[in-house]
């Protein structure tokens, strides 16, 4: 069983819809992480946040909106999407000591989004 | 920019066969990662690898990394249908923040028939 917990595990959403992805984590990582993945293709990164900030945004557009409540939680909220933006969206969390990240990365099951 | 070429894209083999996988860069990786993603699921963190000609043994899995920490790969022997998925390695580069950024390998889709 996976320590990362992702809801909903599938989520279809009109183009004018609002819906937010869910992640919680409780094994004290304080480094969690959004990716993006088409199939048969490796993970991007969208959002890092370390000890509850935003650290990195790659350049995603302003429809995808991340939270981080606590140190345990991670929100992606989501607004007027693309059919494009269908992918699987998965959460990650990692250790990271004073900045220095341990680069192990312990992935969710991911939300399966469909945008119509 | 780092990358990682990984190869082959994809692979298809019977059950009981040996096949390697390879994750190559011209750039030096501090550590790197296997993962392996079955459908319908997230990647799942196979193996670190830190030491520049360390081999890692994972009941059928053989993971090694290049002397020069540029390069890695994945031994599976006699691989059975339960192997199929997707492999993917993930580099981190030297710098302490890097690892918040991972370098991923396209990934290799392996199927192993029965």
């Amino acid at each position: 069983d996976t320590e990362v917990t992702q809801t909903p595990k599938h989520l279809v959403m009109g183009m004018t819809n609002k819906k937010s992805l869910k992640c919680e984590q409780h094994m004290g990582h304080r480094a969690m992480y959004w990716y993006k993945q088409k199939a048969k293709k490796p993970p991007e990164l969208m959002f890092v946040y370390s000890y509850e900030k935003l650290s990195i945004n790659e350049s995603v557009p302003s429809r995808f909106s991340p939270e981080c409540p606590n140190s345990s939680l991670l929100n992606l909220h989501l607004h007027a999407l693309q059919p494009e933006d269908s992918a699987l969206y998965l959460c990650a969390s990692s250790q990271v000591y004073r900045m220095v990240y341990t680069g192990e990365l312990f992935f969710g099951e991911g939300s399966r989004l469909t945008v119509l | 920019t780092q990358l990682l070429e990984q190869s082959p894209q994809f692979l298809s083999i019977q059950e009981g066969e040996n096949l390697t996988v390879y994750c190559n860069s011209s750039s030096v990786f501090s550590s790197l990662q296997w993962y392996r993603q079955e459908p319908g699921e997230g990647p799942v963190l196979l193996v670190t690898v830190v030491t520049g000609g360390e081999v890692k043994k994972l009941k059928r899995l053989t993971f090694q990394f290049g002397d020069a920490r540029k390069d890695s790969s994945l031994h599976i022997t006699a691989a059975q249908p339960g192997d199929t998925g997707l492999y993917l390695c993930a580099g981190d580069g030297e710098a302490e923040t890097s690892g918040s950024r991972l370098t991923f390998g396209e990934g290799t889709q392996l199927t192993v028939n029965p």
